[in-house]
């Protein structure tokens, strides 16, 4: 079965201090796979996306992600957290094939405490 | 800047109601989404298009219906509401090669009482 697991449900980090956010798939194709945040109230909107080609990608917002083959993973990390970067973490698989749809995962709620 | 808009915030309506929320985008995007969003099960997809007049169920269809008559414009419809459909209503657009990424809109809160 296809799917997306994000093992934590909440995470509070320091503000300055490091952050990773995990992800684990399933997905019998070559995925895509996305990060996406959700501030309070609103839409989500795409960090990064990794399909090919180096396995460490960079994003917007300072935001790292790594893909892990052998893992089944795709873990968002940055190094120093500031208090803006509270919000709701989805990661989502999909791939190109016509008549899918992205799977998001349940999400990561960040809290940032100073 | 490119948009998917929702035509509301927020809605409240009564059980038995039929209840249209209507998304539009402006990227002349094949693709169009509809998931609800509820805590702690994150987002699950109820109708996706991939061209006009074209749908397909995700993987909570029922209680739902879509209709797409313009390539802008995927209505999701709420034939009678029930309380257990109350949630946040997120539509989403891509372009036939999903790599892009989705893009958003802001959501709609529908509350239904």
């Amino acid at each position: 079965a296809q799917s997306v697991t994000q093992p934590d449900i909440h995470i509070t980090v320091s503000e300055g201090a490091s952050l990773e956010l995990r992800c684990n798939y399933s997905y019998g194709a070559t995925p895509y796979l996305f990060w996406y945040v959700q501030s309070p109230g609103q839409g989500l909107q795409l960090l990064l996306k990794y399909f090919s080609g180096d396995t460490l990608v960079q994003g917007i917002k300072g935001f790292e992600a790594e893909f892990k083959r052998s893992q089944s993973s795709f873990n968002l990390r940055k190094p120093s957290v500031h208090w803006s970067d509270a919000a709701e973490y989805f990661c989502a698989v999909g791939s190109n094939q016509a008549g899918t749809a992205l799977i998001f995962g349940k999400g990561t709620t960040l809290s940032v405490s100073s | 800047d490119v948009k998917v808009t929702q035509s509301s915030r927020y809605l409240v309506k009564r059980t038995g109601e039929k209840v249209f929320l209507e998304c539009v985008q402006d990227m002349d995007h094949e693709n169009m989404f509809w998931y609800r969003q509820d805590p702690g099960l994150g987002l699950r997809l109820i109708y996706f298009s991939y061209d006009v007049k074209m749908k397909e169920k995700g993987d909570i269809p029922e209680g739902y219906s879509v209709s797409r008559e313009k390539k802008e414009r995927f209505s999701l419809i709420l034939e009678s509401a029930s309380t257990n459909q109350t949630s946040m209503y997120l539509c989403a657009s891509s372009p036939p090669d999903k790599f892009p990424g989705y893009t958003f809109g802001s959501g709609t809160r529908l509350t239904v009482v």
